[in-house]
């Protein structure tokens, strides 16, 4: 089992859905938690960081951590053309520097 | 800033010749990462370094892969010999200690490497 499972997708939605993406863990010590947003024949960039458990959000992005479930969720409102890409969530533990552990992304599109 | 800068961008090569990978990091960041993602695996660390010095190489695949980091801006990663099942594209990330707050690793655009 891996450390980190994440649908693959691909999920296809019209233009102003909300769209939610998941991931669950195993790790009980992690305690970091991201999102990265990867364009095509892109890197990966940093969109959402939260640290334990709780929600974040910032301007259509949304990000929840339910440590008990060991669930995390990324969910975008009003959805967009350009947010067409795939997100990757990403987990550390806590205690000197960790190593990110990655799932395996999903490939989101969405369509005018 | 530039970001992280990575070369080439495309490598093609054939079955058993060496290739050498290049990244530098962005300026004043003391962690350098080494990933490879494929569709089959995703994006898999395989090794990173601390002020130059490697910490976890328990992701290098093979001895037949290997990784350096000769000073704070440049690093290599090499495969020698490569194989078919090398072709990924292979992403170097960037990070400085004092973000050990939110963890952020900076990612440069990556080399897609198909071995013939």
């Amino acid at each position: 089992q891996k450390e980190v499972e994440q649908d693959p997708g691909p999920l296809s939605v019209p233009e102003g859905a909300i769209v939610s993406l998941n991931c669950t863990y195993s790790n009980s010590a992690f305690q970091y938690f991201m999102w990265y947003r990867q364009y095509s024949r892109k890197g990966p960039e940093l969109l959402m960081y939260t640290y334990s458990s709780g929600n974040k959000e910032d301007g259509r992005f949304t990000a929840q951590v339910d440590k008990s479930s060991k669930y995390i969720s990324l969910f975008i409102r009003d959805s967009q053309p350009s947010d067409s890409a795939t997100y990757l969530c990403a987990m550390s533990a806590t205690g000197g520097y960790n190593k990110l552990i990655f799932g395996a992304g999903t490939r989101l599109a969405v369509h005018p | 800033d530039a970001g992280v800068i990575q070369s080439p961008r495309h490598e093609v090569t054939e079955m058993g010749q060496e290739v050498t990978l290049r990244c530098k990091p962005i300026s004043g960041h003391d962690y350098l990462f080494w990933y490879r993602q494929t569709m089959m695996r995703g994006l898999e660390l395989l090794i990173y370094f601390n002020n130059n010095v490697p910490i976890d190489d328990s992701g290098m695949p093979e001895d037949r892969f290997s990784a350096k980091m000769p000073n704070a801006s440049f690093s290599t990663l090499k495969i020698q010999p490569s194989e078919p099942r090398d072709s990924a594209v292979y992403f170097c990330a960037s990070s400085l200690t004092r973000r050990e707050v939110n963890r952020e690793q900076f990612f440069g655009p990556g080399t897609r490497l198909t071995v013939l």
